[in-house]
């Protein structure tokens, strides 16, 4: 079946550091993928999303890009504030018999110190 | 934001007792699904709906039921709570081609 897998956490880093959050994904078909952001005590957010190969999501300084070849769909941003601190899913939808399914990693925690 | 709301928000419950979550939208969206959040577990599907009156069961659905009988309310049932049950269960809907949006969240304890 449909899976995703995601570093394990807690990612610490300084305010301003790189980020990175690899995320790889094993799918049926051709999946469309996304990375939802949660914080403490919320719902999951969409951060951004792709649905095809090659495509580049962004948001909030944000990008990942869907690498079909590798399977992959890594989270970065150039320089991070506090306000980053979330946990960060990645997430793919196939359609299985007609019915769309999304389906999480387990998430990865992002702590990013001042 | 998507108008998603899910009942209770917080509920504290004694084993062996029926507790019903509900999950209510105002964006006539199709697809409906409950998802329990645990500690390194991530989000696990319960179950999900693609209709109303169209369910079918995800990958940790022992112990659950679910009903949809109209198009903006998903209630998810545990027959008799049981403490494996504490957890935080996540509604989500979406439509055909985009992405699920989620409701709060409400945090069960069962003692």
């Amino acid at each position: 079946g449909d899976s995703v897998t995601q570093m394990e956490g807690p990612v610490t880093l300084s305010e301003e550091a790189f980020l990175t959050i690899n995320c790889t994904y094993t799918a049926t078909g051709y999946p469309s993928l996304f990375w939802y952001v949660q914080y403490p005590g919320e719902g999951l957010q969409l951060l951004l999303k792709a649905t095809k190969a090659d495509d580049k999501g962004s948001n909030k300084g944000f990008e990942a890009t869907y690498r079909k070849e590798t399977t992959s769909f890594h989270l970065e941003k150039g320089s991070v504030q506090v306000s980053d601190s979330a946990v960060y899913f990645c997430a793919l939808r196939t359609a299985s018999g007609g019915s769309y399914i999304p389906t999480f990693g387990r998430g990865t925690s992002l702590i990013v110190h001042p | 934001d998507a108008g998603i709301t899910q009942s209770p928000r917080h509920k504290v419950t004694e084993t062996g007792t029926p507790v019903t979550l509900r999950c209510h939208q105002t964006e006539n969206h199709r697809y409906m699904y409950w998802y329990r959040q645990d500690p390194g577990h991530g989000l696990r599907l319960i179950h999900y709906s693609y209709g109303v009156k169209d369910t079918d069961k995800g990958e940790v659905s022992d112990g659950y039921s679910v009903s949809r009988s109209k198009t903006e309310d998903f209630l998810l049932t545990l027959e008799s709570a049981t403490s494996s049950q504490t957890s935080v269960y996540f509604c989500a809907i979406s439509e055909l081609g985009q992405e699920a949006f989620f409701g709060q969240g409400t945090r069960l304890t069962v003692v």
